[in-house]
Formats: structure tokens, C-alpha cells, sequence
């Protein structure tokens, strides 16, 4: 998984709790992504980042927030946890700088709210 | 609005066949076009990429066209074995360098029938 680790892999909490995810590399990679992957749906990015404090929105950002306080971590913020946000979390990393596009993805967590 | 649309019921090809997989999308003039594979349970896995320049892309035995006037992209397993069988993603890039991110399509589901 090119050195991507995600944390908690599992999680069940309840509606209206905060809830964090966390994202963790290893490769020192400029730019890092949180997507959702939902049935019929596909993967839809939230938020991505590129470069410590420099974040921004992407499809389905509405009750998510991000921070990345240092290269190598990227925090998905659930405020309050609502039922249309059980899904699967994929966080990537891309390494622009180097001429590659390509996204690397971490092995997901699967976050269910009751 | 902009859309990928790639075969959403499952392919199924006999061991050996090539698998021809299809990647059409609308309202885009993407600078690159990926194609990703995911296996049950895991993060999508880079497989190839194609540059709007580019007509065609291999490696080993895949293959990737792209007709940007068309707009659709064919993924191409030669010799397809067991092993192959996964789900496939197309995904675009939002701006040159996909640094923003990538949309995907759903992924068409391919089985390799022994």
C-alpha cells in the first residue's frame, strides 16, 4: 500500500459524535486526498491537500473538515456523525513534484454510524 | 454536468480471451486518463496512465487506448487469467497533473472464467 496507513480500520459510533479519521505516510508525498466509496456511487473525493496547512474542498465536503499539520499526516473530521456517512474511506497520496500522477491508496476504513 | 460512465454490470470472459473494458465520459477534456484496479476489501491499485497526447499505453499485458475525440478510453487484458478478475476503475483528472484530485467512474466488475 506504498507505505499509506489508515486508522481506526474499522469503526462503529453513533449519530451526532465526532469522529476522526487518520491518514499516516511513509513516502514524504506533496498531496494527499480523502475519498468516500458508496454502492452505485463509486469513489467521491472530500478533500485533498496540498502541502501542510494548504487543504481544500472536493465533491462531497459538506460535514467533513480536514487538517495536515505535518507532511505526513492527513485528519478527516467528522463533526457530528450522521447515518449518510457510513461508507468506506480511501486516503491517497500523489507525488506530483515527481512527474507521476498516479494516486497511491491506503487500505480504507470502514466507518458505520448507527 | 461532468460524467463517467464505464459498463456497470459484470464482464464475464473466458481464461485466455482478451477483456475489453470501456471508459466513456462527457463534459471533460481531461489531461490524463487512469485506470485502476481494486480488489474486495482493498484500496484501488494504479495500473496505468494515458496522457491526452497519447494514443495508446501497454504494459505486460494490459493495454490502454485513449480518443480524446471520442472521449473514451479501452483497457485491454490479453491472455486474461483468473488472477485478473477484479473491479477496474477509470478515473480523469480535474486539471493537468490531477494535483486536485481525480474523479472516478463506478468500475465495471470483471471475471475471468477458467
Amino acid at each position: 500500500d506504498a507505505g499509506i496507513t489508515q486508522s481506526p480500520r474499522h469503526k462503529v459510533t453513533e449519530t451526532g459524535t465526532p469522529v476522526t479519521l487518520r491518514c499516516h505516510q511513509t513516502e514524504n508525498h506533496r498531496y494527499m486526498y480523502w475519498y468516500r466509496q458508496d454502492p452505485g456511487h463509486g469513489l467521491r473525493l472530500i478533500h485533498y491537500s496540498y502541502g501542510v496547512k494548504d487543504t481544500d474542498k472536493g465533491e462531497v465536503s459538506d460535514g467533513y473538515s480536514v487538517s495536515r499539520s505535518k507532511t505526513e499526516d492527513f485528519l478527516l473530521t467528522l463533526e457530528s456523525a450522521t447515518s449518510s456517512q457510513t461508507s468506506v474511506y480511501f486516503c491517497a497520496i500523489s507525488a506530483k513534484d515527481r512527474a507521476s500522477y498516479e494516486q497511491y491508496f491506503g487500505p480504507g476504513t470502514r466507518l458505520t454510524v448507527t | 454536468s461532468q460524467k463517467i460512465e464505464q459498463n456497470s454490470e459484470a464482464l464475464n470472459i473466458q481464461e485466455g480471451k482478451t477483456a475489453t473494458l470501456t471508459c466513456n465520459y462527457t463534459n471533460y477534456s481531461p489531461a490524463y486518463l487512469q485506470w485502476y484496479r481494486q480488489d474486495p476489501g482493498r484500496g484501488p491499485v494504479f495500473l496505468l496512465l494515458i496522457r491526452e497526447n497519447e494514443k495508446e499505453k501497454r504494459k505486460e499485458r494490459l493495454k490502454v487506448t485513449f480518443d480524446t475525440t471520442l472521449k473514451q478510453s479501452l483497457f485491454h487484458i490479453t491472455a486474461s487469467q483468473p488472477a485478473d478478475s477484479a473491479t477496474y476503475l477509470c478515473a480523469l483528472d480535474h486539471s493537468g497533473g490531477g494535483a486536485d484530485g481525480l474523479t472516478f467512474g463506478k468500475g465495471t466488475h470483471l471475471i475471468i472464467q477458467p
